[in-house]
């Protein structure tokens, strides 16, 4: 097991909801990603959060954000839920940007938008 | 545009046999090429990486031999046994926009006892 926590490990909420998870990052790794993995698909990248600022971001819309705190823990936020966001929601940390070979990945959120 | 694929969504092979999961990538740029195994209910676990200067990388019971005039990647697994049951990624990812993994869609290697 990794030292990547995520809370929590499943939800369920309704669409147009906002939804909050979290995400402790393994000890040592300053640097965080959040990806969405749909069924039967791969992780797709959302972005990722390094020195508490926003780091890259993937093809995701303005509704997806997040923060990074200064004990490098982070948060994912989506508002206005949409069925399509059902997903796995998973945290990877790593110990410095740009090392991505060396990313350990949360359990991950399962999140089911009704 | 960037893509990472994989040539077979389910591979089932017998205990003790070799197993090999391929994935074509679309991006000759890419630094690294990672491998990882997802189990059910968990994320994604680091198997094995390889340079893109590189052609083979050896691990223990498990082999990463990529071809880059075909723009190709295969993980081979050695003796497989029924904990190697899961679902096999490959990711690519670059040193100059290294910010992020990119995903093939993954092949679910089941082991039959």
């Amino acid at each position: 097991e990794t030292g990547v926590t995520q809370s929590p490990t499943h939800l369920i909420k309704t669409r147009g909801q906002q939804v909050t998870l979290r995400c402790s990052s393994q000890s040592g790794h300053n640097t965080v990603s959040w990806y969405q993995q749909a069924l039967g698909q791969g992780p797709q990248f959302i972005f990722q959060y390094y020195r508490e600022e926003e780091n890259g971001r993937g093809n995701f819309p303005p509704r997806f954000s997040g923060l990074q705190f200064p004990n490098y823990s982070s948060e994912l936020n989506v508002n206005a839920l949409e069925l399509d966001d059902s997903a796995l929601y998973l945290c990877a940390s790593t110990p410095e940007v740009g090392r991505n070979t060396e990313a350990f990945f949360g359990q991950g959120t399962r999140l089911t938008v009704v | 545009g960037e893509s990472v694929g994989l040539h077979l969504p389910t591979l089932s092979v017998q205990e003790g046999d070799n197993s090999i999961i391929n994935c074509a990538y679309s991006n000759s740029a890419s630094d690294y090429f990672i491998w990882y195994k997802q189990e059910s209910g968990k994320g994604p676990q680091f198997i094995i990486d390889i340079r893109s200067n590189m052609d083979k990388r050896q691990g223990q019971r498990v082999t990463v031999l990529l071809n880059k005039t075909v723009k190709h990647l295969s993980l081979q697994i050695a003796a497989t046994q029924p904990g190697d049951s899961a679902v096999y990624f490959c990711a690519e990812t670059r040193m100059d926009s290294s910010y992020k993994l990119i995903f093939g869609s993954g092949t679910r290697l089941l082991v039959r006892p």
